[in-house]
């Protein structure tokens, strides 16, 4: 199985602050057929269920506000949130979907007003 | 609009078995990967297993091979869930989720969440 480890598990920032998100995965999720890399960020509210940020590592999901950004290729990634808002609050996860199952998770990240 | 929506609560003995429904709305059932995820409490996510319904047979992670079992009903575009011999680390929120592009990854619609309970 393709291991995703996240760093760190927690992160304090200012209001306004640059917040940055990293993961890892134990091999390659880019396909190098098509040059995608089969890597997804959620965000996850309490008592809610996630919601999807970006796929394909870079690719932002209509809706989401462009102060969220995705970066990376091959094995190790990054969420970054150009400008905190209050309601970024929450726990970051990081998803790989390449090839045969399991997609596995990130183990988190929870991200905290400084 | 697409919408996911699971049923009830469940509290079940160790054991026993429990069956988790996900019925989808607003988008063309056939043809895209519905995933269940869970999320014991206070911890992360887990990839249980998927169906792409267009495709047929199921796809489980390892670790819940010959306990569960995911099937779609077309007829009323449901997919279901059934996690068999419960023990207590079973407790946890069952998530059914749907991928974009008939892809099992980078799920765009979940459901509002299943609690199944384990408890003697």
């Amino acid at each position: 199985d393709i291991v995703m480890t996240q760093s760190p598990d927690s992160l304090p920032v200012s209001l306004g602050g640059r917040a940055t998100i990293n993961c890892k995965s134990s091999q390659t999720v880019l396909y190098s057929s098509n040059n995608k890399n089969y890597l997804a960020w959620y965000q996850q509210k309490p008592g809610q269920p996630p919601k999807l940020l970006i796929y394909e590592a870079s690719i932002r999901e209509s809706g989401v506000p462009d102060r969220f950004s995705g970066s990376g290729s091959g094995t190790d990634f990054t969420l970054t949130i150009s400008s905190l808002q209050a309601e970024d609050v929450a726990v970051y996860y990081c998803q790989q979907y390449y090839g045969s199952p399991p997609y596995t998770f990130g183990q988190g990240t929870k991200l905290e007003i400084k | 609009q697409v919408q996911l929506v699971q049923s009830g609560a469940e509290v079940k003995k160790p054991g026993s078995s429990v069956k988790v429904s996900c019925k989808t709305s607003g988008g063309t059932f056939n043809n895209y990967a519905i995933s269940w995820v869970r999320q014991a409490p206070g911890q992360g996510l887990e990839w249980m297993g998927g169906i792409i319904p267009i495709f047929g047979p199921a796809e489980y992670a390892q670790k819940f091979q010959g306990r569960v079992t995911i099937i779609a009903d077309e007829s009323t575009s449901t997919a279901y869930l059934e996690l068999s011999n419960l023990r207590s680390e079973d407790t946890a929120m069952y998530y059914c989720a749907r991928g974009r592009s008939g892809s099992f990854g980078s799920a765009d619609y979940w459901g509002q969440g299943t609690l199944v309970t384990v408890s003697s």
